[in-house]
């Protein structure tokens, strides 16, 4: 079956370093996918997309990298800050239809200490 | 910068009732969506909503739930008979293509 999922839990780290966050993919035949950060309460804040053609995409402080051949998918975020704390949740469209429905995997809590 | 709306952020409701969460999505977007989260758990699709029909649903929407657009403006998600399991936020998103936008939530209590 389809599914997403996160290496990686809870990932904490010092102010001013760089995160990586990580999220395994089963469906080969995803050609879309988001990083999504929520904070508490709030909902899901689009951050970075990127396209199944695309193995790199960069934004401001945030990267994110695609990796078809082992389906993975990272964001990386530059020189992290106390705000970058939230649940980070990668998630996935299907081919097909560009509207279709996403597929979200579990979330990994960024934790970012002063 | 535009964003989706939702209404109300807290519903509380007895079970078997009936609830309708409303939201409003970004102007220009042509399709829409309901997901929900348990508390502590990942994003879950519910349903898509293009061209006023339903273009797809998951096993979670049920023949108690329903979705409406009624206006131009609103997209509205009614659970006929509320259940415990139902106990949820309730995210409405929209999109022109592919980035979706999600709004605020509703957290709905069924006790």
């Amino acid at each position: 079956g389809e599914s997403v999922g996160l290496h990686l839990p809870t990932l904490s780290v010092q102010e001013g370093d760089n995160s990586i966050i990580n999220c395994a993919y089963s469906n080969s035949a995803s050609d879309y996918f988001i990083w999504y950060k929520q904070e508490s309460g709030k909902g899901p804040q689009f951050i970075i997309d990127i396209r199944s053609n695309m193995d790199k995409r960069q934004g401001q402080r945030v990267t994110v990298l695609l990796n078809k051949t082992v389906k993975h998918l990272s964001l990386q975020i530059a020189a992290t800050q106390p705000g970058d704390s939230a649940v980070y949740f990668c998630a996935e469209k299907a081919s097909g239809n560009q509207g279709g429905k996403l597929i979200f995997g579990q979330g990994t809590e960024l934790s970012v200490k002063p | 910068e535009p964003e989706v709306t939702q209404t109300p952020s807290h519903q509380v409701t007895q079970m078997g009732q009936e609830v309708i969460l409303r939201c409003v999505p970004i102007s220009n977007h042509l399709y829409f969506y309901w997901y929900r989260q348990i508390l502590g758990q990942k994003v879950e699709f519910l349903v898509s909503f293009y061209n006023n029909e339903i273009s797809e649903k998951s096993e979670i929407f049920d023949d108690q739930f329903s979705v409406e657009r009624p206006d131009g403006s609103n997209f509205t998600l009614k659970i006929r008979s509320t259940k415990l399991e139902d106990s949820a936020m309730y995210f409405c998103a929209s999109t022109a293509g592919y980035e979706q936008y999600f709004g605020p939530g509703t957290r709905l209590t069924v006790t």
